[in-house]
């Protein structure tokens, strides 16, 4: 089955450390996404990739970075340097097109807490 | 930034009535699409309209886009517990190919 998969679903983080959540697609999907999700909020931006070796900075790109070393990968480390890391982080991913109308496929989502 | 924002915040209807979620944006847009999650998931896209259409039907979900009032509406008809969901608009705006999404619209369909 093609999809996103998102791991691990849960993940703790010491203050000070970083930590990288992994986002993997097998649909062979162009461009690929970071969001960020606080409790009963909407999903904010964190970076973006549309090509290979790539990617642009969301509107919350700030103590956090990718890598787009592969097409179908796309991992996002959250750094120390990120004060409030504690939130759902989701990944998407999406096949480009000239017109650009196809939706995200999301991936299940990694529920990030500092302790 | 949010781009969008939904209309109301949440919304409690019985199973068979209709709900109706509005979506309000800023900008120039390429297209607006909506999208489904059920708690602690991942989003589902549920149907998307370009900037130059006014109507569009997917089953039971109608969804309405006035580019000169920058809002869109979410329709979903005959509408079942199942439904029970978060509802998210969202846009791709002019010029930057990643979607801004809004605050969302909690609905509770009763059984």
């Amino acid at each position: 089955d093609g999809g996103i998969t998102q791991s691990p679903k849960y993940l703790f983080r010491k203050e000070g450390q970083n930590v990288t959540l992994s986002c993997e697609q097998n649909l062979n999907h162009d461009a690929m996404y970071w969001y960020r999700q606080d409790p009963g909020q909407g999903l904010r931006l964190i970076y973006y990739s549309q090509i290979v070796n790539d990617f642009q900075k969301g509107d919350i790109a700030e103590g956090y970075s990718v890598s787009r070393e592969k097409k179908e990968s796309f991992p996002l480390t959250v750094t120390s340097a990120q004060k409030n890391p504690t939130a759902f982080y989701l990944c998407a991913s999406r096949q480009l097109t000239l017109t650009g109308e196809d939706g995200y496929t999301f991936g299940s989502g990694t529920r990030l807490t500092v302790v | 930034s949010q781009q969008g924002e939904e209309d109301p915040q949440a919304l409690s209807i019985q199973e068979g009535e209709n709900a109706t979620m509005n979506c309000s944006y800023k900008t120039s847009i390429n297209n607006l699409q909506w999208y489904r999650q059920n708690s602690g998931r991942g989003l589902v896209h549920l149907i998307l309209i370009r900037s130059n259409e006014r109507e569009k039907h997917s089953g039971r979900l109608r969804v309405t886009l006035d580019t000169s009032k920058k809002s869109s509406s979410l329709l979903i008809t005959a509408s079942r517990a199942a439904d029970t969901a978060s509802y998210f608009c969202a846009t791709e705006r002019t010029g930057r190919r990643a979607l801004t999404f809004g605050s969302g619209t909690r609905l509770q369909v009763q059984p």
